[in-house]
């Protein structure tokens, strides 16, 4: 079974500065999707950013990146010029491919904290 | 586009009550689910649908019962309610034609007393 790992349950950065945050997962499979969700005090989970296994290209979306490295089975979120908007706990997620039933498996989240 | 709507918001039940989560997405989605957020667990499935008439268990089922008659809603039954379903639902849909990204409800923060 796959399994997804935040290592880090806390977070702080200054604003303006860059942060990164940790996800490892473990799985068989050679094609999948990789997942970055935000959730703010509201509780709504927003989608931040996405990478397909199959691209070795790193996805960026403005200021957020990630460092995708497939042999390593290593996802981390980079956020460059931190704002206090990005405070929230952060969610990595695994899924399956097409075909499969292709639920996502979140890690146990990372609680971003920015300092003013 | 509404995206996917939860109903209620908030609800507070007593030990042994039943009550049904509602969950309804505009989005011709075929893929469905519901998850629990409890505090330091992140989300944890608990049924999905990947089509009308078609559902499966997830990590966590025991206490709750799924349908998907039609191919907008995923409603979420807790039979016999207990204290430890206390916790956070989400219901969230998904499409090939989407990437695969999920998209999630606003939330239902269930408390069992």
């Amino acid at each position: 079974a796959q399994t997804v790992t935040q290592s880090q349950p806390e977070m702080s950065v200054q604003e303006a500065e860059t942060v990164t945050l940790s996800c490892t997962y473990d799985t068989s499979e050679s094609d999948y999707y990789l997942f970055w969700y935000k959730q703010p005090p509201s509780r709504q989970m927003i989608l931040v950013i996405r990478q397909e296994a199959y691209k070795q290209q790193n996805a960026t979306e403005n200021r957020f990146s990630v460092n995708f490295q497939k042999a390593a089975k290593s996802f981390s979120l980079k956020i460059s010029d931190s704002q206090l908007g990005d405070a929230a706990m952060y969610f990595c997620a695994y899924r399956s491919p097409p075909g499969s039933q292709g639920n996502l498996i979140f890690g146990k989240g990372t609680k971003l904290s920015v300092k003013p | 586009n509404a995206g996917v709507t939860q109903t209620p918001k908030f609800q507070v039940l007593k030990t042994g009550q039943s009550m049904t989560l509602q969950c309804a997405q505009d989005m011709n989605h075929e893929y469905m689910s519901w998850y629990r957020q409890d505090p330091g667990m992140g989300l944890r499935l608990i049924h999905y649908s990947v089509g009308a008439g078609i559902t499966d268990q997830g990590e966590v089922p025991n206490g709750y019962n799924v349908s998907r008659s039609t191919t907008e809603d995923f409603p979420l039954r807790l039979l016999s309610a207990a204290p430890s379903q206390t916790s956070v639902y989400f219901c969230a849909s998904s499409s090939p034609g989407d990437n695969y990204g999920y998209t999630f409800g606003s939330g239902t923060r269930l408390t069992v007393v």
